[in-house]
């Protein structure tokens, strides 16, 4: 089985334009998350959607938005992008939106360079 | 938020066991305990959870304290491929913020 596809897997961007990240979740998962990962930290939580609605959203600015579609899959946008945005763009699946007793698969990510 | 506390960075011999430490002395009855790993320039791969009592997998085995103010990820025998940045992250169904600390960097030496 194929597991959560993430694109594009680079991408270089310059102050003050938008961008658009894609992911695909595992077949039968219907919950996705986004998380940003900055050089030499942990993963930070931005968005979570399950069944194409919002369920959780962590500590980002409102430039930071996202949706899921129909098939489960999901888009993180990014409007007027600083260079503090440069970083390692996550995408995790899941079958239900809780976290206790359910496994999140990760993508490889999507590496954004801001300049 | 009940917060975690891991060593920065740990080193193994390959071959040899290595007991990863997490504190956690704000815990709530209600958080589990989950463990993921981050490979070199891969996305985290979930590793192992439990609530209260010890849990056994393929990957490794969890030792919860019997206060569950900490706990202990124990790779049984490490390889160089277990050589990756440990997270250990307390989660609720109620809080769909999953949120990874620093982590501890573990080395595995020939």
């Amino acid at each position: 089985d194929a597991g959560v596809t993430q694109s594009p897997t680079h991408l270089i961007k310059t102050r003050g334009q938008h961008v658009t990240l894609r992911c695909s979740p595992i077949s039968g998962h219907k919950s996705v998350s986004w998380y940003q990962q900055v050089l030499g930290q942990g993963p930070q939580f931005i968005f979570q959607y399950y069944e194409k609605e919002e369920r959780g959203r962590g500590n980002f600015p409102d430039r930071f938005s996202a949706r899921q579609f129909p098939n489960y899959s999901s888009e993180l946008n990014v409007n007027a992008l600083l260079l503090g945005d440069s970083a390692l763009y996550l995408c995790a699946s899941s079958r239900y939106p809780g976290l206790t007793s359910n496994e999140q698969f990760f993508g490889p990510g999507t590496r954004l360079t801001v300049l | 938020d009940a917060k975690t506390t891991q060593p920065n960075s740990m080193e193994s011999n390959e071959e040899e066991p290595v007991h990863l430490p997490c504190n956690h002395s704000t815990i709530s009855g209600t958080d589990y305990i989950h463990w993921y790993r981050q490979l070199p320039s891969q996305g985290p791969e979930y590793v192992i959870h439990g609530l209260t009592s010890n849990v056994n997998n393929r990957m490794a085995s969890l030792a919860i304290a019997e206060d569950r103010k900490s706990s202990t990820l124990i790779l049984h025998r490490a390889t160089l491929r277990d050589a990756a940045v440990y997270y250990c992250i307390l989660t609720r169904d109620d809080n769909n913020d999953m949120r990874f600390g620093a982590g501890t960097r573990l080395t595995v030496k020939p």
